[in-house]
């Protein structure tokens, strides 16, 4: 089973700031088969980045992901409001996915 | 357009079962697999497996093998989750996510959650 460490736990920053989230896997990831996800309470996880780098549907380009291999970058460029919430990296690649324990976006 | 749909909040005592429901809508039910994703208070997302929605087999985690069964209606679209010899512990929020058969794909759609609770 692949292992997944997001870091940091929690990031405290105010809108129109960057954040930069961080996912390490304890193996490759095959294909880079590595997505985020953004939760906010109460709600399912929405996709957001597939491939590593690919912006789902109707994602604004101040989301991006970056990486390869093990590690594994998600950038937000200018924080918005609606943009605190919980974000998890999951792999998908193996024949059973597994997520990271998620970062916290607060304000 | 594409939905899932979760039957509703369950209460039980430990011991008992409880079968949780998704109904799929808005494509081709057997393109798709349908996933299975719990989620305990506060924790992140756990993968519990998935169901080929072509042949039925279903497939599972480490962890969740044997109080968990995954089964189909494929006449209503209705993907269903059973978990027996409930335990405190099984209380979080359970839901059904899809990704395409055959390929490496991640979870598009997910349905709106289950939350069921275990308690005497």
């Amino acid at each position: 089973e692949i292992v997944l460490t997001q870091s940091p736990g929690t990031l405290s920053l105010s809108p129109g700031e960057r954040a930069t989230l961080s996912c390490r896997a304890s193996q490759s990831v095959a294909g880079n088969f590595l997505a985020w996800y953004q939760q906010k309470p109460g709600q399912a996880p929405r996709l957001l980045i597939y491939g590593a780098s690919s912006r789902a549907t109707g994602i604004p380009d101040r989301f991006g992901g970056s990486g390869s291999g093990t590690d594994f970058t998600l950038t937000i460029s200018r924080l918005e409001p609606e943009d605190f919430a919980v974000y998890y990296c999951q792999q998908y690649g193996s024949s059973l996915e597994t997520f990271g324990q998620g970062t916290k976006v607060e304000i | 357009q594409v939905q899932l749909v979760q039957s509703g909040s369950e209460l039980r005592k430990p011991g008992a079962s409880v079968k949780v429901s998704c109904k799929a809508s808005g494509y081709s039910f057997s393109r798709y697999a349908i996933d299975w994703v719990r989620q305990a208070p506060g924790q992140g997302p756990e993968s519990m497996g998935w169901i080929n929605t072509n042949t039925g087999k279903p497939t599972y985690a480490q962890g969740f093998a044997g109080r968990f069964v995954f089964s189909l209606d494929t006449s209503v679209t209705t993907a269903y989750l059973q978990i027996s010899s409930l335990k405190a512990e099984d209380s979080a929020v359970y839901y059904c996510a899809r990704d395409t058969l055959g390929a490496a794909d991640p979870f598009d759609y997910w349905g709106q959650g289950t939350l069921v609770t275990v308690s005497s």
